[in-house]
């Protein structure tokens, strides 16, 4: 029953700009599009998080399509210390039983190449 | 500034005995949340825990676990007699309370438990 849809794993060459696509065809209106990473034997890691308008921080950028069905987490200039596995999460705001918990797919393997 | 705190960071037991794990959330959250990562798979749910109280607990298996997260000091996972199978990665997420509202949980290092 899983909500998205990530390739098993991409390669990325250093200093390149790193574009993980997430396809979530069957998002619900008030669900949120969360990414986090986990780097090797890490706790995971938030990365960033948007509803429908395109987000950046410090870390990436997130790019929501018009109709929510699919996004992209952008890594701008991607380093070794980027490889990990990258999780792109669905979820409803707070709003009672089953809705606090992350649901964790296979996600996204990235190795950065140097 | 210090993160989501969990001790210990590896833990050994014996099949048969107790297995306590502990989890200080960030400073001002008081939601916490227990993940178990088996080998080669991905991250679990097991249990959601606010001060005092135990919101949902679905995803704990239904016998020798069990979570606490008292008034004071630490969240606590409990495993009882322990067996191989327990062998795994627990990590400990927190968040804020933002009731209805989108938030972010952060993670802690994790413990892994060892059952020999």
């Amino acid at each position: 029953d899983a909500k998205t849809t990530q390739p098993p794993s991409m390669d990325c060459a250093e200093g390149r700009a790193a574009n993980l696509p997430c396809n979530h065809s069957t998002i619900s209106g008030n669900e949120y599009v969360y990414w986090y990473r986990q780097i090797h034997s890490q706790g995971p890691q938030y990365i960033i998080h948007g509803l429908k308008n395109n987000e950046t921080n410090e870390m990436a950028s997130l790019i929501i399509t018009e109709d929510r069905k699919s996004s992209t987490l952008i890594l701008p200039h991607a380093t070794l210390r980027d490889t990990a596995v990258y999780y792109c999460i669905v979820r409803a705001p707070n709003s009672g039983a089953g809705s606090y918990q992350l649901t964790f797919g296979k996600g996204t393997k990235l190795s950065v190449i140097p | 500034n210090a993160g989501v705190m969990q001790n210990p960071r590896h833990l050994v037991r014996r099949r048969g005995q107790e297995a306590r794990l502990r989890c200080s959330p960030m400073k001002g959250h008081s939601h916490v949340y227990w993940y178990r990562q088996l080998p080669e798979e991905g991250l679990k749910f097991m249990v959601y825990l606010q001060k005092e109280n135990i919101i949902d607990e679905s995803g704990m298996p239904k016998e020798r676990f069990s979570a606490e997260f008292p008034k004071e000091g630490p969240s606590i996972l409990r495993i009882q007699q322990v067996v191989r199978g327990d062998s795994a990665a627990y990590f400990c997420a927190s968040s804020p309370n933002l009731q209805g509202m989108s938030y972010e949980q952060y993670f802690g290092p994790g413990t892994r438990l060892t059952v020999t």
